[in-house]
């Protein structure tokens, strides 16, 4: 099946660093991805759509300048989280579908635990 | 605007008996709903779905219903298993599957031995 693949899983990193998160399709190619936020028992909150080859869409309320979304090729999108606070410390999930399934459900990434200190 | 409510955010059912998840929704043009299955420091994985043309859809111990009148959904596991202790939750998108999810709170389901 579709697989999804996330780099890193965990990161901690201090205030005022910048860190990447990679989300990768390994067996299918994906025009969209998906960047997912959840934070302690509550849902996850679409942060914004990478597209391939244009820029992300973002969602009312999330800074396109604070999370840079990079989808550069069919099989990987990036996350940025530039000059992070405490405050972004989340769990992140990156999500694609297949190029050439209709319908198909969303894949997940298995998600990268941010902790900023 | 929250448009996707799990109103229960827990459920504690004895193993082998039938476990009844519910979903609400409000945006009359979603036409897709899905349900995920979601382990601690994972990614949610997918579990079953339904388009709103159908008002039931079955996959082994999983059956998702959907009444379209009373925009609600639910998801059936039957028998239930200890390994189905998890965070379920529900998602419904508008249109295709470029489409963007909308995801319900979640609700923590406790299959007990």
């Amino acid at each position: 099946g579709a697989v999804v693949s996330q780099h890193p899983s965990r990161v901690i990193c201090k205030s005022g660093t910048s860190v990447k998160i990679e989300c990768r399709s390994l067996d299918f190619q994906a025009t969209t991805m998906f960047w997912y936020r959840q934070f302690p028992k509550k849902s996850l909150m679409l942060m914004a759509t990478s597209n391939e080859g244009s820029k992300a869409t973002y969602e009312q309320g999330v800074e396109k300048d604070k999370f840079l979304i990079n989808h550069a090729s069919l099989t990987l999108s990036t996350l940025t989280v530039t000059s992070a606070h405490p405050e972004d410390s989340s769990f992140y999930i990156c999500s694609a579908h297949s190029l050439n399934s209709y319908n198909s459900p969303l894949h997940f990434g298995n998600g990268t635990r941010l902790t900023v200190t | 605007d929250q448009q996707v409510k799990q109103n229960s955010p827990s459920l504690s059912v004895q193993e082998g008996r039938i476990s009844i998840l519910n979903c609400d929704y409000t945006n009359s043009m979603f036409d897709y709903f899905l349900w995920y299955k979601k382990y601690p420091a994972e990614g949610p994985t997918f579990l079953i779905s339904i388009s709103s043309i159908k008002d039931k859809n079955e996959d082994g111990r999983f059956t998702v219903f959907l009444n379209k009148s009373a925009k609600h959904l639910s998801l059936h596991i039957v028998p239930s298993q200890p390994g189905d202790s998890a965070v379920y939750f529900c998602a419904a998108r508008v249109g295709t599957s470029g489409s963007r999810l909308t995801f319900g709170e979640g609700t923590q389901l406790t299959v007990n031995p």
